[in-house]
């Protein structure tokens, strides 16, 4: 089956500048993640969807990051006035059940590298 | 702050031996592990998780956790050039995964 996707794979802006990133997980999972990689450092976790709702938004790193997900499958990660440190691969990853549970193995898209000059 | 350890390597082993790689964690209310492999430029792969104290394998891959020590291990029997990856450890409670740096490993043909 389908896999997780998410556009674009490269977005390129400039300082100020709003993005959006965009995440289809796979078809019947309820759970979706976003997060952060730098290079050389491990997936940074920033925002958790159960269905349509926001279930744990902790990792959200300030004010200008925000997350979306209306009808419960795709969600859109929403960066405003854009830094250069925001510069990072994207990963959204979705799975069957959300973190509270013992099983969460979570499946991860290819990512967006986002460049912010 | 919970966090997930992990020698960032990298660790290099001749074709064909078995390579151990080692997480450690500081939240003791982790209670699944997991551990994913990325090739450089693609994103993490699930390899194998656990939950229970032991061993569990599956196929070339063995991984270990020890609670009381908050230790996990990953073994890659007969370790092929294809193995040369990212491997990442990760850990999850009633909390999203926190996961470490990750280990590069190299398999030397």
């Amino acid at each position: 089956g389908a896999g997780v996707s998410q556009t674009p794979s490269n977005k390129v802006t400039e300082k100020g500048k709003y993005v959006e990133l965009r995440c289809d997980p796979i078809s019947g999972h309820t759970a979706l993640y976003w997060y952060r990689q730098s290079l050389g450092q491990g997936p940074e976790f920033l925002i958790y969807f159960q269905g349509t709702g926001a279930a744990d938004d902790s990792g959200l790193p300030n004010d200008r990051f925000f997350a979306v997900r209306p009808e419960g499958s795709v969600s859109t990660l929403k960066i405003q006035r854009t830094e250069r440190g925001d510069s990072a691969v994207y990963l959204c990853a979705s799975s069957h059940q959300g973190a509270g549970g013992y099983y969460n193995e979570q499946f991860f898209g290819p990512g967006t590298r986002l460049t912010v000059l | 702050q919970k966090e997930v350890e992990q020698n960032s390597g990298p660790l290099s082993v001749p074709e064909g031996a078995i390579a151990s790689l080692n997480c450690t964690y500081s939240d003791r209310g982790s209670q699944s592990f997991f551990w994913y492999r990325q090739y450089s430029g693609k994103s993490p792969e699930l390899i194998m998780f656990i939950y229970s104290n032991g061993d569990k394998e599956d196929g070339r891959f063995t991984a270990q956790l020890n609670k009381a020590s908050q230790y996990v291990s990953l073994l890659i029997r007969d370790s092929q050039p294809s193995d040369s990856a990212t491997y990442l450890c990760a850990s999850s409670g009633n909390t999203p995964l926190v996961f470490g740096k990750g280990t590069r490993l190299s398999v030397i043909a």
